[in-house]
Protein backbone atom coordinates (compact mmCIF):
# COMPACT_ATOMS: atom_id res chain seq x y z
CA UNK A 1 0.00 0.00 0.00
CA UNK A 2 1.10 3.62 -0.91
CA UNK A 3 2.21 5.85 1.50
CA UNK A 4 -0.05 8.44 0.02
CA UNK A 5 -3.14 7.69 -2.20
CA UNK A 6 -4.95 9.41 -4.79
CA UNK A 7 -8.58 8.99 -5.75
CA UNK A 8 -10.00 8.93 -8.49
CA UNK A 9 -6.34 7.98 -10.68
CA UNK A 10 -8.29 9.01 -13.91
CA UNK A 11 -11.47 11.77 -13.52
CA UNK A 12 -13.52 12.90 -16.89
CA UNK A 13 -16.09 15.56 -17.02
CA UNK A 14 -17.76 18.49 -18.84
CA UNK A 15 -17.02 22.16 -18.23
CA UNK A 16 -18.50 23.96 -15.80
CA UNK A 17 -18.23 20.61 -13.58
CA UNK A 18 -17.67 20.83 -9.86
CA UNK A 19 -14.44 18.43 -9.63
CA UNK A 20 -13.10 17.23 -6.43
CA UNK A 21 -9.86 14.77 -6.04
CA UNK A 22 -8.66 12.98 -2.76
CA UNK A 23 -5.53 12.37 -0.71
CA UNK A 24 -4.88 10.17 1.66
CA UNK A 25 -1.74 9.84 3.63
CA UNK A 26 -1.29 6.95 6.35
CA UNK A 27 1.20 8.76 9.01
CA UNK A 28 2.06 12.21 10.20
CA UNK A 29 3.27 14.50 8.32
CA UNK A 30 4.41 18.29 8.76
CA UNK A 31 2.92 19.73 5.17
CA UNK A 32 1.12 18.68 1.90
CA UNK A 33 1.57 19.97 -1.34
CA UNK A 34 -0.96 20.01 -4.37
CA UNK A 35 0.99 20.14 -7.53
CA UNK A 36 -0.39 20.43 -11.19
CA UNK A 37 1.51 18.81 -14.21
CA UNK A 38 0.04 19.97 -18.17
CA UNK A 39 0.92 17.23 -20.67
CA UNK A 40 4.27 17.06 -21.55
CA UNK A 41 4.95 20.02 -19.17
CA UNK A 42 7.04 20.49 -16.42
CA UNK A 43 5.54 20.77 -12.39
CA UNK A 44 3.26 23.51 -11.19
CA UNK A 45 2.84 23.88 -7.46
CA UNK A 46 -0.60 25.31 -6.51
CA UNK A 47 -1.00 25.09 -2.79
CA UNK A 48 1.13 24.07 0.21
CA UNK A 49 -0.79 23.19 3.39
CA UNK A 50 -0.40 22.47 6.99
CA UNK A 51 -3.77 23.05 8.55
CA UNK A 52 -7.16 24.09 7.32
CA UNK A 53 -8.18 25.56 3.69
CA UNK A 54 -6.49 27.98 0.99
CA UNK A 55 -7.87 29.49 -2.16
CA UNK A 56 -6.55 30.32 -4.85
CA UNK A 57 -9.28 31.61 -7.94
CA UNK A 58 -11.24 28.75 -8.92
CA UNK A 59 -8.91 26.20 -7.38
CA UNK A 60 -9.26 25.25 -2.86
CA UNK A 61 -7.52 22.95 -1.11
CA UNK A 62 -8.59 21.87 2.14
CA UNK A 63 -6.70 19.45 5.01
CA UNK A 64 -8.01 17.39 8.13
CA UNK A 65 -5.14 16.59 9.87
CA UNK A 66 -6.94 14.24 11.94
CA UNK A 67 -8.27 12.27 9.61
CA UNK A 68 -5.26 12.21 7.35
CA UNK A 69 -6.83 13.43 4.19
CA UNK A 70 -6.81 16.11 1.89
CA UNK A 71 -8.69 17.50 -0.89
CA UNK A 72 -8.00 19.77 -3.74
CA UNK A 73 -11.68 20.97 -5.66
CA UNK A 74 -11.83 22.95 -9.12
CA UNK A 75 -15.00 24.98 -9.23
CA UNK A 76 -16.58 25.86 -12.76
CA UNK A 77 -13.90 23.75 -14.38
CA UNK A 78 -12.71 24.86 -18.09
CA UNK A 79 -10.88 22.16 -20.34
CA UNK A 80 -7.74 24.26 -19.79
CA UNK A 81 -7.63 22.53 -16.03
CA UNK A 82 -7.17 19.24 -17.76
CA UNK A 83 -4.15 18.39 -15.90
CA UNK A 84 -2.27 15.61 -14.06
CA UNK A 85 -2.50 16.81 -9.99
CA UNK A 86 -0.51 15.16 -7.71
CA UNK A 87 -0.12 15.35 -4.07
CA UNK A 88 2.98 15.17 -2.32
CA UNK A 89 3.75 15.27 1.70
CA UNK A 90 6.50 15.92 4.14
CA UNK A 91 6.70 13.26 6.81
CA UNK A 92 9.61 13.29 9.30
CA UNK A 93 13.00 14.35 8.72
CA UNK A 94 12.68 15.94 5.45
CA UNK A 95 10.72 12.99 3.39
CA UNK A 96 9.00 14.04 0.68
CA UNK A 97 6.33 11.47 -0.86
CA UNK A 98 4.15 11.72 -3.86
CA UNK A 99 0.97 10.24 -5.04
CA UNK A 100 0.22 8.19 -7.76
CA UNK A 101 -1.39 11.14 -9.41
CA UNK A 102 -4.86 12.30 -10.45
CA UNK A 103 -5.17 12.67 -14.23
CA UNK A 104 -8.29 15.17 -15.09
CA UNK A 105 -9.59 15.90 -18.48
CA UNK A 106 -12.32 18.41 -18.49
CA UNK A 107 -14.16 18.17 -22.13
CA UNK A 108 -15.97 21.45 -23.62
CA UNK B 1 13.40 35.52 -6.17
CA UNK B 2 14.43 32.40 -4.90
CA UNK B 3 13.60 29.09 -6.07
CA UNK B 4 14.75 25.56 -8.11
CA UNK B 5 16.15 25.94 -11.65
CA UNK B 6 16.22 22.81 -13.61
CA UNK B 7 18.03 22.80 -17.19
CA UNK B 8 17.66 22.00 -19.74
CA UNK B 9 13.72 21.70 -19.34
CA UNK B 10 14.09 18.97 -23.04
CA UNK B 11 17.35 17.13 -23.36
CA UNK B 12 17.67 14.43 -26.22
CA UNK B 13 20.80 12.32 -26.20
CA UNK B 14 22.40 9.38 -28.21
CA UNK B 15 22.46 5.75 -26.50
CA UNK B 16 25.27 4.98 -24.65
CA UNK B 17 25.96 8.52 -23.77
CA UNK B 18 26.26 9.60 -20.06
CA UNK B 19 24.35 12.58 -19.53
CA UNK B 20 23.75 15.36 -16.64
CA UNK B 21 21.30 16.85 -14.96
CA UNK B 22 21.86 20.59 -13.72
CA UNK B 23 19.38 21.51 -10.28
CA UNK B 24 20.70 24.69 -8.46
CA UNK B 25 18.67 26.43 -5.56
CA UNK B 26 19.15 29.80 -4.10
CA UNK B 27 16.97 29.15 -0.91
CA UNK B 28 19.47 27.95 1.25
CA UNK B 29 18.35 24.21 1.23
CA UNK B 30 19.91 21.60 3.47
CA UNK B 31 17.53 18.79 1.55
CA UNK B 32 17.34 18.17 -2.44
CA UNK B 33 16.39 15.09 -3.82
CA UNK B 34 16.02 13.62 -7.64
CA UNK B 35 12.59 11.68 -8.88
CA UNK B 36 12.26 9.88 -12.12
CA UNK B 37 8.45 10.19 -13.70
CA UNK B 38 7.57 7.61 -16.12
CA UNK B 39 4.48 8.06 -18.48
CA UNK B 40 1.49 7.51 -16.87
CA UNK B 41 3.24 6.79 -13.78
CA UNK B 42 3.66 8.41 -10.26
CA UNK B 43 7.19 10.41 -9.32
CA UNK B 44 9.98 7.59 -7.77
CA UNK B 45 12.95 8.64 -5.82
CA UNK B 46 15.93 8.43 -7.06
CA UNK B 47 18.45 10.09 -4.69
CA UNK B 48 18.20 12.43 -1.76
CA UNK B 49 20.98 14.56 0.13
CA UNK B 50 20.43 16.25 3.24
CA UNK B 51 23.88 17.78 4.07
CA UNK B 52 26.66 19.29 1.63
CA UNK B 53 29.13 15.75 0.92
CA UNK B 54 26.39 13.57 1.62
CA UNK B 55 23.90 11.60 -0.01
CA UNK B 56 22.10 8.83 0.17
CA UNK B 57 20.36 6.40 -2.25
CA UNK B 58 16.50 6.24 -3.38
CA UNK B 59 14.27 3.64 -4.27
CA UNK B 60 15.37 3.30 -7.95
CA UNK B 61 19.59 4.33 -8.21
CA UNK B 62 20.96 1.82 -10.04
CA UNK B 63 21.97 3.78 -13.51
CA UNK B 64 22.16 6.86 -11.77
CA UNK B 65 24.91 9.26 -9.76
CA UNK B 66 25.21 12.65 -7.63
CA UNK B 67 27.05 14.69 -6.20
CA UNK B 68 26.47 16.96 -3.75
CA UNK B 69 29.95 19.73 -3.53
CA UNK B 70 27.65 23.01 -2.82
CA UNK B 71 24.82 23.38 -1.44
CA UNK B 72 23.25 25.36 -4.12
CA UNK B 73 24.24 22.43 -6.73
CA UNK B 74 22.94 18.71 -6.54
CA UNK B 75 23.20 17.27 -10.46
CA UNK B 76 22.20 14.11 -11.02
CA UNK B 77 24.08 12.04 -14.21
CA UNK B 78 22.09 9.51 -15.57
CA UNK B 79 24.52 6.75 -17.16
CA UNK B 80 24.81 4.43 -19.97
CA UNK B 81 23.99 1.59 -17.01
CA UNK B 82 20.35 2.93 -17.18
CA UNK B 83 18.37 0.74 -19.29
CA UNK B 84 15.66 3.17 -19.85
CA UNK B 85 17.10 6.42 -19.15
CA UNK B 86 14.21 8.13 -21.41
CA UNK B 87 11.62 9.84 -18.43
CA UNK B 88 11.11 13.16 -17.36
CA UNK B 89 13.19 14.33 -13.82
CA UNK B 90 11.92 16.20 -11.09
CA UNK B 91 14.23 18.17 -8.31
CA UNK B 92 12.87 19.47 -5.49
CA UNK B 93 14.72 20.71 -2.11
CA UNK B 94 13.08 21.21 1.47
CA UNK B 95 14.92 23.62 4.01
CA UNK B 96 15.85 22.04 7.50
CA UNK B 97 13.31 22.11 10.03
CA UNK B 98 10.77 23.86 7.69
CA UNK B 99 7.32 22.00 6.28
CA UNK B 100 7.66 23.34 3.00
CA UNK B 101 9.19 22.29 -0.30
CA UNK B 102 9.86 23.47 -3.47
CA UNK B 103 9.90 22.14 -6.92
CA UNK B 104 11.79 22.66 -10.19
CA UNK B 105 9.99 22.54 -13.41
CA UNK B 106 11.51 19.49 -14.50
CA UNK B 107 13.60 18.09 -17.41
CA UNK B 108 12.28 15.60 -19.88
CA UNK B 109 15.04 13.31 -21.17
CA UNK B 110 15.13 11.52 -24.68
CA UNK B 111 17.40 8.76 -25.11
CA UNK B 112 16.96 8.02 -28.85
Amino acid sequence: KNEVEQSPQNLTAQEGEFITINCSYSVGISALHWLQQHPGGGIVSLFMLSSGKKKHGRLIATINIQEKHSSLHITASHPRDSAVYICAVIQGAQKLVFGQGTRLTINP
Amino acid sequence: DGGITQSPKYLFRKEGQNVTLSCEQNLNHDAMYWYRQDPGQGLRLIYYSQIVNDFQKGDIAEGYSVSREKKESFPLTVTSAQKNPTAFYLCASIRDGASEAFFGQGTRLTVV
